[in-house]
């Protein structure tokens, strides 16, 4: 199936310290959602972007959507330990296609 | 308001024996997913229905897997016979859509082990 490629696939950071994950897909992009799922959880939704080169924050948290929209990032200012988890983004390939998929994801650690 | 409830939480079973897990969405959502996550593959998309019709079911793994949506507040995914490599999380998860906010919202899960 489709799966757009996340790096790195794992990151170790010290609390407090910034941490950034970057979609990439080889096609365009419809659309683009970011979720969250913390050790032992379920995938929470976090936000969703669809414009060309748009940019969103919610908090420490910033999300970008490419200009020709085939990436994205989320970049976290001053991680803490309640950040910790596996960030996903998740694409639509085509415009009215409502099967989403998800990227290979970023386990992201805090070392307090 | 009631998130999307999974059943069971955990199955252990044995291989060869038939399982089936259930869902039920948020009310008034029209989609659902069913997802399989494993740490080789990750988060896999089986099947997704849109007002109880089957619309992609190409990630389905093969024949042993089965899904069925009878009505919009129930479903089921069936594994017959169960092999030890159908061991995974398997996510249920419901969505509004066709509306400009087409978010998943996913259940807890059930945790699969096959001996």
């Amino acid at each position: 199936g489709q799966q757009v490629m996340q790096i790195p696939q794992y990151q170790h950071v010290q609390e407090g310290e910034d941490f950034t994950t970057y979609c990439n897909s080889s096609t365009t992009l419809s659309n683009i959602q970011w979720y969250k799922q913390r050790p032992g959880g379920h995938p929470v939704f976090l936000i969703q972007l669809v414009k060309s080169g748009e940019v969103k924050k919610q908090k420490r948290l910033t999300f970008q959507f490419g200009e020709a929209k085939k990436n994205s990032s989320l970049h976290i200012t001053a991680t803490q330990t309640t950040d910790v988890g596996t960030y996903f983004c998740a694409d639509k390939h085509q415009t009215g296609a409502n099967n989403l998929f998800f990227g290979t994801g970023t386990r992201l650690t805090v070392i307090p | 308001d009631a998130g999307v409830i999974q059943s069971p939480r955990h199955e252990v079973t044995e291989m060869g024996q038939e399982v089936t897990l259930r869902c039920k969405p948020i009310s008034g959502h029209n989609s659902l997913f069913w997802y399989r996550q494993t740490m080789m593959r990750g988060l896999e998309l089986l099947i997704y229905f849109n007002n109880n019709v089957p619309i992609d079911d190409s990630g389905m793994p093969e024949d042993r897997f089965s899904a069925k949506m009878p009505n919009a507040s129930f479903s089921t995914l069936k594994i017959q016979p169960s092999e030890p490599r159908d061991s995974a999380v398997y996510f249920c998860a419901s969505s509004p859509q066709g509306t400009t906010n087409e978010k998943l919202f996913f259940g807890s899960g059930t945790q699969l082990s096959v001996l």
